[in-house]
């Protein structure tokens, strides 16, 4: 299986703020890398798919970017409704893989 | 907009076997992969299995002895069997959309059912 890590497992941040999650793969896996947001209580939501493309209705401070083995999910002004568990996850081969998570907290 | 709704036991005991439900509405059945995934309390995201609109099944190796995922088509629905369960497999259990974003692979997880917390206790 191919291993996604994601840091930091969990962060604090300010209404405003810019914040980076960061997610490494355990090899090359091209662009093929999904984001997920889940509130808590809540199923995932689908935010970013094949590492850049913003799925409709998802706000344009969400970005993604990266290819290889090395991704990002930037919130570039963080707002109170972006608190939540931020999981990325391999496209790339069957077995599907998410990352560990990254929690965003309120600071 | 597609909605998935799933429903299934909540309390079973070891040995037994989870058997859960989902249904489509809203949304077309065919060209999709219908997933299923689970939270365990507190931690990440597990990829079970999925199944293409034709039938074609998709299992995760740690899961594939123990799990089968079938389709009833005609009711826009499938379907998680997990044998021999263990309080290990305790865990919020999601239905989901899995949308083919490439000729080959590229499944993204587009829409989601609201979850159903399986318990396993004696």
């Amino acid at each position: 299986d191919i291993q996604m890590t994601q840091s930091p497992s969990s962060l604090s941040a300010s209404v405003g703020d810019r914040v980076t999650i960061t997610c490494r793969a355990s090899q090359s896996i091209r662009t093929y890398v999904n984001w997920y947001q889940q509130k808590l209580g809540k199923a995932p939501k689908l935010l970013i798919s094949l590492a850049s493309t913003l799925q409709s209705g998802v706000p344009s401070r969400f970005t993604g970017s990266g290819s290889g083995t090395d991704f990002t999910l930037t919130i570039s002004s963080l707002q109170p409704e972006d608190f939540a568990t931020y999981y990325c996850q391999q496209s790339y081969t069957t077995s599907w893989t998410f990352g560990q998570g990254t929690k965003v907290e309120i600071k | 907009q597609v909605q998935l709704q799933q429903w299934g036991a909540g309390l079973l005991r070891p040995s037994e076997t989870l058997s859960l439900t989902c249904a489509v509405y809203g949304g077309p059945f065919t060209g999709y992969h219908w997933s299923w995934i689970r939270q365990p309390p507190g931690k990440g995201l597990e990829w079970i299995g999925d199944i293409s609109h034709t039938g074609n099944t998709y299992y995760s190796p740690s899961l594939k002895s123990r799990v089968a995922i079938s389709l009833v088509t005609s009711q826009n629905q499938f379907s998680l069997k997990l044998t021999s369960i263990t309080a290990a497999d305790t865990a919020v259990y999601y239905c989901a959309r899995g949308r083919k974003d490439c000729s080959s692979g590229c499944l993204a997880f587009d829409s989601w059912g609201q979850g159903t917390l399986v318990t396993v206790s004696s």
